[in-house]
């Protein structure tokens, strides 16, 4: 079955504490992303890859880092997590970036920074 | 940069009425395309509806369907026969063709639909 896979689902952790989400797409496609959700803000774009060793900045990057060292692998890393990085987070791949090619979402990580 | 403004945050609809969503965007280019995803509790984004900015006609798919009006810059979602699975938060959203940058999908703020029984 095509799916991207977040994990965890649900994270509660304290302020500074390392932490990794992981994201995993079985499509092989070369487009991946994360988008944090919040209310009343809806999703906002943190980091993308459009292949292998090739990330850029989002719209909102502070805070957070990524790596693409396999097509398939997306990791979104928190160095310090801070209380206002608590929201929802969604991993998406897409086939390319150009053109039109539907966006697969993961179903979501709840992260909670105390 | 390209904007996407959802002005309605929530709206209410009696079982079997007919609802629409409001959509307006901002971009200076001439290819793209929009969408509507719905989430239900679930968190899971469901892509609901897709239309490519050089296509005339307003896409369909079952109950749900869009008044696309390009020259407007509105994309707006009807759902037809509002069903109780309806009840969730849509989002437009909308991505340049060329792709590039950080060209992902930008998206409104969100409406959460209410569906009454």
């Amino acid at each position: 079955e095509a799916q991207v896979t977040q994990n965890p689902r649900y994270l509660i952790t304290v302020t500074g504490k390392k932490l990794t989400v992981t994201c995993s797409q079985n499509m092989n496609h070369e487009y991946m992303s994360w988008y944090r959700q919040d209310p009343g803000l809806g999703l906002r774009q943190i980091y993308y890859s459009m292949n292998v060793e090739v990330t850029d900045k989002g719209d909102v990057p502070e805070g957070y880092k990524v790596s693409r060292k396999e097509k398939r692998n997306f990791p979104l890393i928190l160095e310090s997590p801070s209380p206002n990085q608590t929201s929802l987070y969604f991993c998406a791949s897409s086939l390319s970036v150009g053109g039109y090619t539907e966006a697969f979402f993961g179903q979501g990580t709840r992260l909670t920074v105390v | 940069a390209q904007t996407v403004t959802q002005s309605q945050p929530e709206m209410s609809v009696q079982e079997a009425e007919t609802v629409t969503l409001s959509c307006t965007y901002d971009t200076s280019e001439s290819d793209y395309y929009l969408f509507w995803y719905k989430q239900p509790p679930s968190r899971q984004m469901i892509l609901v509806i897709r239309q490519e900015a050089y296509k005339q006609q307003n896409a369909t798919e079952n109950r749900f369907s869009v008044n696309f009006q390009k020259a407007a810059k509105s994309f707006s979602l009807k759902i037809s026969d509002s069903q109780l699975g309806d009840a969730a938060m849509y989002f437009c959203a909308l991505k340049m063709y060329s792709g590039g940058g950080a060209d992902g999908l930008t998206f409104g703020k969100g409406t959460h639909l209410i569906i009454q029984p």
